[in-house]
């Protein structure tokens, strides 16, 4: 596709719910990563893939967040037994390899736990 | 810990002035710094820069890198409405994704 697009674009979730927010990447692009950004403040690294790998999860919050990206193309986030400090805006990048290449975002999902 | 920071926070400027944003950064293993623009949502791509005191430019929009004294500038020349916007500056640490900086918001009244 021409872009990296995120669905859904919104998602409302109950205290306690599970949410599964997906990434479809630049075609070709090998590395992807998810970011958590709350109001007012810059992203903030969540995880990253090379193709189907994933070579960091050190920014996942808790043991409540899983990625995965089986194919190598597209990736699901998953948030298990949300709280309500899960509410940000979740937003996808995909790269054509390693850094320094640059990223480019998809217009991210913002989740708002209730 | 790898960390950016970003000077002014917010910036308010009429229409035809120009602007500079600072971004300055500690990072273990300087590979590039990113210079981003978010509106009302992706973050879109403006500059990457590796090289100390070699000038990128797009149109109106300018920066720079000294990696002698850890800092970037972005420039703005004859703002226009249309560049309000947060500007994001990043560097990617040591887990290859980004860090970021809080961002300037930057605001161009008419």
């Amino acid at each position: 596709g021409a872009g990296v697009s995120q669905s859904p674009r919104y998602k409302v979730a109950k205290r306690g719910q599970d949410v599964a927010l997906r990434c479809d990447p630049i075609s070709g692009h090998v590395s992807l990563f998810w970011y958590q950004q709350a109001l007012g403040q810059g992203p903030e690294f969540l995880t990253y893939f090379q193709n189907e790998a994933q070579l960091d999860k050190s920014g996942l919050p808790s043991d409540r967040f899983f990625a995965e990206r089986p194919e190598g193309s597209v990736s699901t986030l998953k948030i298990q037994r949300t709280q309500q400090e899960d509410s940000a805006v979740y937003l996808c990048a995909s790269s054509i390899a390693r850094p320094p290449y640059e990223q480019y975002f998809g217009p991210g999902t913002r989740l708002t736990v209730t | 810990e790898d960390k950016v920071v970003q000077s002014p926070l917010s910036l308010v400027v009429h229409e035809g002035d120009t602007v500079t944003l600072n971004c300055s950064y500690e990072v273990t293993n300087f590979r590039s710094l990113l210079w981003y623009k978010q509106e009302k949502k992706a973050p879109t791509f403006l500059f990457m820069l590796t090289s100390s005191g070699i000038e990128k430019k797009s149109g109106r929009l300018s920066s720079i890198l000294d990696k002698k004294e850890l800092f970037s500038i972005l420039n703005i020349t004859a703002t226009q409405t249309g560049d309000s916007a947060i500007y994001l500056c990043a560097v990617p640490g040591g887990a290859d994704g980004l860090t970021f900086g809080k961002g300037t918001h930057l605001i161009i009244q008419p």
